[in-house]
């Protein structure tokens, strides 16, 4: 059992360019979520899902955009890096309907720069 | 939305001491979690404690929710307890808009 992992986990990119990281959970998890961590900071919620097929916006979308094709696979893409974006991106999964407790699992994160 | 905040934001504690973080919050909320990420990015899951008290070990977390604060205790320090330690809360329920993370408490045990 991995639990949440993500691809990949350090990735630099100029500006400008576009990138998809990948987060797989194989605990059969409902909910899935991306967040973001800036120096000093806590983390801040992008995006989310609920369910396959679903997606919706977090505290600071802008400049992202997710899909949900699978249950088991979030993935968030950037379609113009900006060096704004440049952060640690967590993913975390939740087993959401099935009821207490909603503790949130996290992956390792990805570090990614942009130049 | 809802406010998490954090004290202290920094501690440095000698090995072997006792210490309490402290996590208030803005309004009610159904879960919290802390959380400590450790020197190397790591976030490790602690505890799940929307109220009550629980104890693992060295560790040991309070909610009182009707109050709107969640302590956690760290004794007997070890070294290995630095980084930063996260408290996040989720006021939708069964987690569905996510947890609000407070910035955290910066924990140095030295030797």
């Amino acid at each position: 059992n991995a639990g949440v992992t993500q691809t990949p986990k350090f990735r630099v990119l100029k500006t400008g360019q576009s990138m998809t990281l990948l987060c797989a959970q194989d605990m059969n998890h409902e909910y899935m979520y991306w967040y973001r961590q800036d120096p000093g900071m806590g983390l801040r919620l992008i995006h989310y899902s609920v369910g396959e097929g679903t997606t919706a916006k977090g505290e600071v979308p802008d400049g992202y955009n997710v899909s949900r094709l699978k249950k088991q696979n979030f993935l968030l893409g950037l379609e113009s890096a900006a060096p704004s974006q440049t952060s640690v991106y967590f993913c975390a999964s939740n087993p959401g309907t099935s009821g207490p407790p909603y503790e949130q699992y996290f992956g390792p994160g990805t570090r990614l720069t942009v130049t | 939305g809802i406010q998490v905040e954090q004290s202290p934001p920094d501690l440095i504690l000698q090995e072997g001491a006792n210490s309490t973080l402290r996590c208030n919050f803005s309004d009610s909320v159904n879960n919290l979690q802390w959380f400590h990420q450790n020197p190397w990015g790591q976030l490790i899951n602690l505890f799940y404690i929307p109220s009550g008290t629980k104890q693992n070990g060295r560790l040991s977390a309070t909610t009182v929710a009707t109050e709107r604060y969640s302590l956690l205790y760290i004794s007997s320090s070890q070294t290995t307890d630095s980084g930063v330690y996260f408290c996040a809360v989720d006021y939708s329920g069964g987690g569905a808009d996510g947890l609000t993370f407070g910035k955290g408490t910066h924990l140095i045990i030295q030797p």
